[in-house]
């Protein structure tokens, strides 16, 4: 596609429930990576992909996120028993990969935003 | 670890007037990118220039300049002839050279508002 593509834009849920945010990154980018930015944190980044290798998952704030990707393609973001601090919205971001400036620079999707009520 | 820090949480600015939104990081390290971001209303998280560490000359694109000084560890954003399109939150970044499983750090953000 054009660029990052996100779903949903929005997510209400209940606290307890799970949910499943989905990022499809722009055509040919193998470097995909998964951002949270919440009032109180700011920008954190949570996990980045590259290619079909196994994440650094050292950036999840708990073990009750998890991330995966499959094909090296369509990355999915999934939130087990959501507590209401994991209010925030989830932005996604995609580049060509690594070696240079042009090939490390991430674009980003129009974000997912989760209230956990 | 790399910090970002943005000092003006909020800023004002005539529309057609110039702006300058500052930003500082520390790191130990000598090569590295620096970004700024814009990000509107919309929430996109929209990409408005880049600077490589290992380049002394300051990067331009078209409205926008930075100033880059890398002994002092300080990288402004210049928004020449402001235009009511430019509101929005401006986030600073940085990523490590070659990153690899490091993601960018982002400064607080400082929040642009053009005056009509």
């Amino acid at each position: 596609g054009a660029g990052v593509s996100q779903s949903p834009s929005n997510k209400v849920t209940e606290k307890g429930k799970d949910v499943e945010l989905r990022c499809d990154p722009i055509s040919g980018h193998t470097a995909l990576y998964w951002y949270r930015q919440s009032l109180g944190q700011g920008l954190e980044f949570l996990i980045y992909f590259q290619g079909n290798s196994a994440p650094d998952k050292s950036g999840l704030p708990s073990d009750r996120f998890s991330a995966e990707r499959t094909g090296g393609s369509v990355s999915t973001l999934t939130i087990q028993r959501t507590q209401q601090e994991d209010s925030a919205v989830y932005l996604c971001a995609s580049s060509l990969g690594t070696g240079g400036p042009v090939r490390e620079t991430q674009y980003f999707g129009p974000g997912t935003r989760l209230l956990v009520l | 670890a790399q910090t970002v820090t943005q000092s003006q949480p909020e800023m004002s600015v005539q529309e057609a007037e110039t702006v300058t939104l500052s930003c500082t990081y520390d790191t130990s390290e000598s090569d590295y990118y620096l970004f700024w971001y814009k990000q509107p209303p919309s929430r996109q998280m929209i990409l408005v220039i880049r600077q490589e560490a290992y380049k002394q000359q300051n990067a331009t694109e078209n409205r926008f300049s930075v100033n880059f000084q890398k002994a002092a560890k300080s990288f402004s954003l210049k928004i020449s002839d402001s235009q009511l399109g430019d509101a929005a939150m401006y986030f600073c970044a940085y990523r490590t050279l070659g990153g690899g499983a490091d993601g960018l750090t982002f400064g607080k953000g400082t929040h642009l508002i053009i005056q009509p």
